[in-house]
C-alpha cells in the first residue's frame, strides 16, 4: 500500500519568515495530494490540494509543488503569521477505480514566533 | 450549514463492551470515511465507503466494522473494544472520492 513520509516533524519560524514542509510518497499511481491544517483541539481542515497533472498551485500565501518523478510534494507558506501555528498533514490518494484510500503523513507541528 | 456530525464527542468505556460511534452528513456526499488519530502516527484510515452499501478497508480496519445503509450515515462499530483502540476518531465526507474531505468534530474514545 501507499506510504507517506513527512518532514520535519516540528518546525519553528519567526513571524514573517517562510515555512516549507516536505512529503514523499511511495506509490507512483497516486494522483491526488491534499494538505490539511489542524489547530489545537480542532478538526483537520483542507487548506490546499493538487492533482498529478499540475506541478504547482498557489492560494494567497500558500503554495504546493509536486515532483512526480521524485515522488515528493511540498507545502510552502510565505510571510508566516502566528495564526499559521498548527499541525499540518499531507496526504496521498489514487483517485478512481484503483483506490480511493487516503493515506496521511505523520504531521508537522509549525510554531510561528511573534 | 454544511456539517459532519459525530456522536458522542467523548466516550469512556470498558474492554469488551460493544459501542457505536455515529456519523451523519447533510451535504449529500457519496464518499464517507473513518480515521483514527494517534500521537506521532498522524491520521490513519480505518474504513471508507464510496456509496450506499459499498464499504472498503483502509489501513487499519482490524477490530472495527462499518455499515452504509443510507447515504447520510456511516456508523463505526467496535464489537469488542480493547485499550489499544483508545484514540481520537474522525469521520469525514466528500462528494468525489476523498477529494476535499470535510471532517467531523472528532470523538475521543477511551477504553479501560
Amino acid at each position: 500500500g501507499e506510504n507517506v513520509e513527512q518532514h520535519p516533524s516540528t518546525l519553528s519560524v519567526q513571524e514573517g519568515d517562510s515555512a516549507v514542509i516536505k512529503c514523499t510518497y511511495s506509490d507512483s499511481a497516486s494522483n491526488y495530494f491534499p494538505w490539511y491544517k489542524q489547530e489545537l483541539g480542532k478538526r483537520p481542515q483542507l487548506i490546499i490540494d493538487i492533482r498529478s497533472n499540475v506541478g504547482e498551485k498557489k492560494d494567497q500565501r500558500i503554495a504546493v509543488t509536486l515532483n512526480k518523478t521524485a515522488k515528493h510534494f511540498s507545502l510552502h507558506i510565505t510571510e508566516t503569521q502566528p495564526e499559521d501555528s498548527a499541525v499540518y498533514f499531507c496526504a496521498a490518494s489514487k483517485l478512481g477505480n484503483a483506490g480511493n484510500m487516503l493515506t496521511f503523513g505523520g504531521g508537522t507541528r509549525l510554531m510561528v514566533k511573534p | 450549514e454544511a456539517q459532519v456530525t459525530q456522536n458522542p464527542r467523548y466516550l469512556i468505556t470498558v474492554t469488551g463492551k460493544k459501542l457505536t460511534v455515529t456519523c451523519s452528513q447533510n451535504m449529500n456526499h457519496e464518499y464517507m470515511s473513518w480515521y483514527r488519530q494517534d500521537p506521532g502516527l498522524g491520521l490513519r484510515q480505518i474504513y471508507y465507503s464510496m456509496n450506499v452499501e459499498v464499504t472498503d478497508k483502509g489501513d487499519v480496519p482490524e477490530g472495527y466494522k462499518v455499515s452504509r445503509k443510507e447515504k447520510r450515515n456511516f456508523p463505526l462499530i467496535l464489537e469488542s473494544p480493547s485499550p489499544n483502540q483508545t484514540s481520537l476518531y474522525f469521520c469525514a465526507s466528500s462528494s468525489q472520492g476523498p477529494v476535499e474531505a470535510f471532517f467531523g468534530q472528532g470523538t475521543r474514545l477511551t477504553v479501560v
